[in-house]
């Protein structure tokens, strides 16, 4: 079953400017990870926040994770063309490695 | 490069055949892998895991005789489509953890088109 919730569906930003997706879930998490999926590809791992993280950075991303609202963000500052895509936000549980999906933010990086 | 192939990247069927797909994990061994199916403006959902040595575990709703899964070694894991139906038509895609560095690979999918 789906459990994430992601706002908002879509963003179109000019570039340069800094683009803020969020994520919420439902069940309690070992750690939340981000993926980007361009149009029709696989995905590709951003970054990964433990439940007993806050924050996190790698480039231009930031995560933060808030686990007693069970929501997270991704911020990309400086936004390019190419960060157009598909971003996700996926939780698993304690019982492995299977992922939850949010339902996506489509980033549109206007140039 | 690629960590996880998967193959083929494309396929056209025909109604009742199957069609088989791969997914290996290049780096590493993995004795789980994961199957998603995704279709258009969607999100992934999880299918089923893949197991090596053991049957694949199949989530709620998802016919394992329908969606074959066989864990051939500890790097190649395949999903067949049997009888595909237009309603089968999809991006497949599936994802290998990798338990050194906590990171879950996907493969670069597999779209699906029954006709």
């Amino acid at each position: 079953s789906q459990q994430g919730e992601e706002d908002p569906q879509a963003l179109s930003i000019q570039e340069g400017e800094n683009a803020t997706m969020n994520c919420s879930y439902k069940t309690s998490i070992n750690n939340l990870q981000w993926y980007r999926q361009n149009s029709g590809r696989g995905l590709v791992h951003l970054i990964l926040i433990r439940s007993n993280e806050r924050e996190k950075h790698s480039g231009r991303l930031r995560v933060t994770l808030d686990t007693s609202k069970k929501s997270s963000s991704l911020l990309i500052t400086a936004s390019r063309a190419a960060d157009t895509a598909s971003y996700f936000c996926a939780t698993d549980a304690w019982d492995g490695n299977k992922l939850v999906f949010g339902a996506g933010t489509i980033l549109r990086v206007k140039s | 490069g690629a960590v996880v192939s998967q193959h083929p990247s494309w396929v056209i069927c025909k109604s009742g055949t199957s069609v088989k797909i791969e997914c290996r994990s290049l780096d590493f061994q993995a004795t789980t892998m994961f199957w998603y199916r995704q279709f258009p403006k969607q999100s992934l959902m999880l299918m089923a895991t893949s197991n090596e040595g053991s049957k694949a575990t199949y989530e709620q709703g998802v016919e394992k005789d329908k969606f074959l899964i066989n864990h051939a070694s500890l790097t190649l894991s395949t999903l067949t489509v049997t009888s595909a139906h237009p309603e089968d038509s999809s991006f497949y895609i599936c994802s290998v953890p990798n338990l050194r560095d906590d990171t879950i690979y996907f493969g670069e999918g597999s779209w699906l088109t029954v006709v």
